[in-house]
């Protein structure tokens, strides 16, 4: 089965900095690989994703990049604020009927005013 | 519009006893997933219905059952709980073939087993 790997386990930065955190996944056909933020005691919710036709989507401050052929993907956050403070997932999937999405562990990320 | 809820949204059980987790989506959505959430182990796959009148094990489903009453329901059984099985589940659901792929999850359920 798939198996994803995130990395760092925890990231702290300073209010307008760049974060980054990483995945790799193990599944070469996995095509579906979305990110989510899940604040405390919140229920986890969909920031971005991105399919494997492509190798960058971007929306505003969030970015994601997809490596294929390294099987890694990364979320970029520019510009950090204190809002972005919470628990971000990647997860892969096969985007088929039934699909079933793999999570990394998670990134605690603390953005520091 | 309600999404996805659940419900109990805490529980205290002790060891031994059995309960019901319920969930429900009005996106008339065809798959839907029980997840647990431990800290630091992310979220890992229960059980899950690909669609209504199906269901599979997932990563972790000893110790639980599960049962898709119909398109909307999917509920999680625990049949004889374990201190190991204290955890926050949530359920969720997706519109599979439909090029949207997103999972929306419910509030989740907070289960404390003594």
């Amino acid at each position: 089965g798939e198996n994803v790997e995130q990395h760092p386990s925890t990231l702290s930065v300073q209010e307008g900095d760049s974060a980054v955190i990483k995945c790799t996944y193990s599944d070469s056909a996995s095509n579906y690989f979305p990110w989510y933020k899940q604040e405390l005691g919140k229920r986890p919710q969909l920031i971005i994703d991105i399919r494997s036709n492509v190798g960058e989507k971007k929306d505003q401050r969030i970015a994601v990049t997809l490596n294929k052929t390294a099987k890694h993907f990364s979320l970029h956050i520019t510009e950090t604020q204190p809002e972005d403070s919470a628990v971000y997932f990647c997860a892969a999937s096969l985007e088929t009927s039934g699909s079933r999405l793999t999570f990394g562990e998670g990134t605690q990320l603390t953005v520091n005013p | 519009n309600a999404g996805v809820t659940q419900t109990p949204k805490f529980q205290v059980l002790k060891t031994g006893q059995s309960m019901t987790l319920q969930c429900a989506q009005d996106m008339n959505h065809n798959s839907m997933y029980w997840y647990r959430q431990d800290p630091g182990m992310g979220l890992r796959l229960i059980y899950y219905s690909a669609s209504e009148g199906t269901t599979d094990k997932g990563e972790v489903p000893n110790g639980y059952n599960v049962s898709r009453l119909n398109k909307r329901e999917f509920s999680l059984r625990l049949e004889s709980a374990a201190p190991s099985q204290t955890s926050v589940y949530f359920c969720a659901s997706i519109l599979s073939g439909s090029r949207q792929e997103t999972q929306y999850f419910g509030p989740g359920t907070r289960l404390l087993v003594l």
